[in-house]
């Protein structure tokens, strides 16, 4: 079975604060994505990657930045976390090319709060 | 810009009852659309549909495309109270990596 696996399921930062938000996926996919998931918003999709070393926007990127440099290992990054950033996080990976008929699997999310 | 609005946006029905869930999309180049369930953690695969009048079928679960009409409906026969959860409705374009998830709908069944 595929395995998403986020480092937190509860992270509580402070504004301004610096945080990183880490996914790891087991089945060697070339694609990872970050979205975030707010009541009355759905899932939005803030960056993802299709290649190590590889970064596209996705339709909420500012505020974020993204890390790719391990095929297994996708970093979200909040520079300056502020309080319009607390939501559900959820990463999710996917193999095979652009035009390829795959399915995302996604890890468990990481529910932040900034206060 | 790729548009896809589910419907209705919560539902609550009784053990037993079925439902129907709709998902209407508005997306260049279509290339597949996508179901998922989520409940309390990560959202879980259920449906994939390229093609229209084809049904996809898992135990009680259905769905089917009409690519003319820019939808598609998830079934839920014999509703249990394990199927109480939000279900995701996605599209995804043609030379995209992306889903565009529509806000889901979040289904209660009550014993």
């Amino acid at each position: 079975d595929v395995k998403v696996t986020q480092s937190s399921r509860y992270l509580v930062k402070r504004t301004g604060e610096k945080v990183f938000l880490e996914c790891v996926q087991d089945m060697d996919h070339e694609n990872m994505f970050w979205y975030r998931q707010d009541p009355g918003l759905g899932l939005r999709l803030i960056y993802f990657s299709y290649d190590v070393k590889m970064k596209e926007k996705g339709d909420i990127p500012e505020g974020y930045s993204v890390s790719r440099e391990k095929k297994e290992r996708f970093s979200l990054i909040l520079e300056s976390a502020s309080t319009n950033q607390t939501s559900m996080y959820l990463c999710a990976s996917s193999f095979g090319a652009k035009d390829s008929y795959n399915e995302q699997f996604f890890g468990p999310g990481t529910r932040l709060t900034v206060l | 810009e790729d548009k896809v609005v589910q419907s209705p946006l919560s539902l609550v029905v009784h053990e037993g009852d079925t439902v129907t869930l709709n998902c209407s999309y508005e997306v260049t180049n279509f290339r597949s659309l996508l179901w998922y369930k989520q409940e309390k953690k990560a959202p879980t695969f259920l449906f994939m549909l390229t093609s229209s009048g084809i049904e996809k079928k898992s135990g009680r679960l259905s769905s089917i495309l009409d690519k003319k009409e820019l939808f598609s409906i998830l079934n839920i026969t014999a509703t249990q109270t394990g199927d109480s959860a939000i279900y995701l409705c996605a599209v995804r374009r043609a030379g995209s990596y992306q889903l565009t998830f529509g806000k889901g709908t979040k289904l209660s069944v009550i014993p």
